[in-house]
């Protein structure tokens, strides 16, 4: 079936330090969603990526989606500890069912 | 006011009980969901329901069974809990569909960590 594989399972960062997740598809997505899950928490939505090669920031996070639209990545510049917690991709197929990737961990290191 | 809000948000029973968990959403969407989160995170879909029409994940056992009284509620009932039903259940709504298609942002509620003994 479907999948999308998402790497890192952990990223360690010292404070301070860039963070990146990446999400890969076996097939082409109709677009993307990015949660974070702090710990102890649930998933919150970040943002949803439709276009071909979009690239959105919000503040420190910047979300890519590939020119495939198979696919994308969430960049962290300048990690602080508010950033911790458990980033996940989910893509939506072409019948607008959510595949959710296994999520990143983000852990700062003390 | 909470915009999806489930109950209870810890439960403890032994195994071959059988429970429910309640959830609600205020914002008028049309889809509802429930995940299975276990221990290493894994965000599984468990069902999606709307008024029209109930997705079953087919890997879900048939202990598990969801119940929706009208559009803002569904609950989630399990029959004969086993150990490995051990996880935090969420719940989740979102709109049907965005303009193009596709669903909208999902919102969750704040999970309910089931513990079978």
């Amino acid at each position: 079936g479907q999948q999308v594989m998402q790497i890192p399972q952990y990223q360690h960062v010292q404070e301070g330090e860039d963070f990146t997740t990446y999400c890969n598809s076996s097939t082409t997505l109709s677009n993307i969603q990015w949660y974070k899950q702090r710990p102890g928490g649930h998933p919150v939505f970040l943002i949803q990526l439709v276009k071909s090669g979009e690239v959105k920031k919000q503040k420190r996070l910047t979300f890519q989606f590939g020119e495939a639209k198979k696919n994308s990545s969430l960049h962290i510049t300048a990690t602080q500890t508010t950033d911790v917690g458990t980033y996940f991709c989910a893509g939506q197929d072409s019948n607008y069912q959510l595949i959710w990737g296994a999520g990143t961990k983000l852990i700062i290191k003390p | 006011d909470t915009a999806v809000s489930q109950t209870p948000k810890y439960l403890v029973t032994q195994m071959g009980n059988d429970k429910s968990i309640k959830c609600e959403q205020n914002l008028g969407h049309d889809t509802m969901y429930w995940y299975k989160q276990d221990s290493k995170k894994f965000l599984k879909i468990m069902f999606s329901y709307n008024n029209k029409e109930l997705i079953i994940n087919e890997t879900v056992p048939n202990r598990f069974s969801p119940k929706s009284p009208d559009k803002a509620h569904l609950n989630l009932h399990i029959n004969s809990l086993e150990l490995g039903d051990s996880a935090v259940y969420f719940c989740a709504s979102s709109q049907d569909a965005l303009a193009g298609g596709g669903t909208g942002e999902l919102f969750f509620g704040e999970g309910s960590r089931l513990t079978v003994l």
